[in-house]
């Protein structure tokens, strides 16, 4: 059975402080790893999408990067707007489902 | 702009009573989806459809009915079939194995 998990379930930073989140997969045939920022009373908004191992992605401060079991969220010098839910999907070989991980709650203090 | 929309943004709803949560997009994206969200948990699948006219349940489907009729809509009912409907709502769109767009969500509340 497909499934994700995030961790830690919440991080508390400093402003400046470098942190990465991690979501582990399970997956028959990967077909794109996603990453997602969710605000309080949003919907999820794309950050990035990965496809093979050893695969990187860059966003301002954040990095993605996807291993055959594992994705990394690489968060460099945070700042208090960086504070957010991050989520982490799967999508695999055959479906249209997406599998969504519970996400990291992460809060950057000033 | 491109993008998805959702309507209402909070909706409430009476015992005994369906309601109706609307969805529509100009992404030109084949496929639609509809997820509940509730707090501490991840995203769980109501409802997909790959193709207008044809739709497949997800994981809690029950008390839930959809349709597709038109690419660009995806409404989604709640009926009075389903228990605990008290939830934040989403609806997604994507194209082949890329990822998903996201609308703003419907929060609904049961009196």
């Amino acid at each position: 059975e497909d499934q994700v998990t995030q961790s830690p379930e919440a991080l508390r930073l400093q402003e400046g402080e470098s942190s990465s989140l991690n979501c582990s997969y399970t997956v028959s045939g990967l077909r794109g790893l996603f990453w997602y920022r969710q605000d309080p009373g949003k919907g999820p908004e794309f950050l990035f999408t990965l496809y093979s191992a050893g695969e990187e992605k860059e966003k301002e401060r954040l990095k993605a990067t996807l291993t055959k079991k594992e994705s990394f969220l690489h968060i460099t010098a945070p700042k208090p707007e960086d504070s957010a839910t991050y989520l982490c999907a799967v999508r695999s070989s055959g479906t249209y489902k997406y599998i969504f991980g519970t996400g990291t709650r992460l809060k950057v203090l000033a | 702009d491109g993008g998805i929309t959702q309507s209402p943004k909070y909706l409430f709803r009476k015992e005994g009573q369906n309601v109706t949560l609307s969805c529509e997009q100009n992404l030109n994206h084949d496929a639609m989806y509809w997820y509940r969200q509730d707090p501490g948990q991840g995203l769980r699948l109501i409802y997909y459809s790959q193709i207008v006219n044809d739709f497949q349940k997800g994981d809690i489907a029950e008390g839930y009915s959809v349709s597709r009729e038109k690419k660009e809509s995806f409404p989604l009912t709640v009926t009075s079939a389903q228990k605990n409907p008290t939830a934040f709502y989403l609806c997604a769109s994507s194209t082949d194995s890329r990822e998903q767009f996201f609308g703003p969500g419907t929060r609904l509340t049961v009196l």
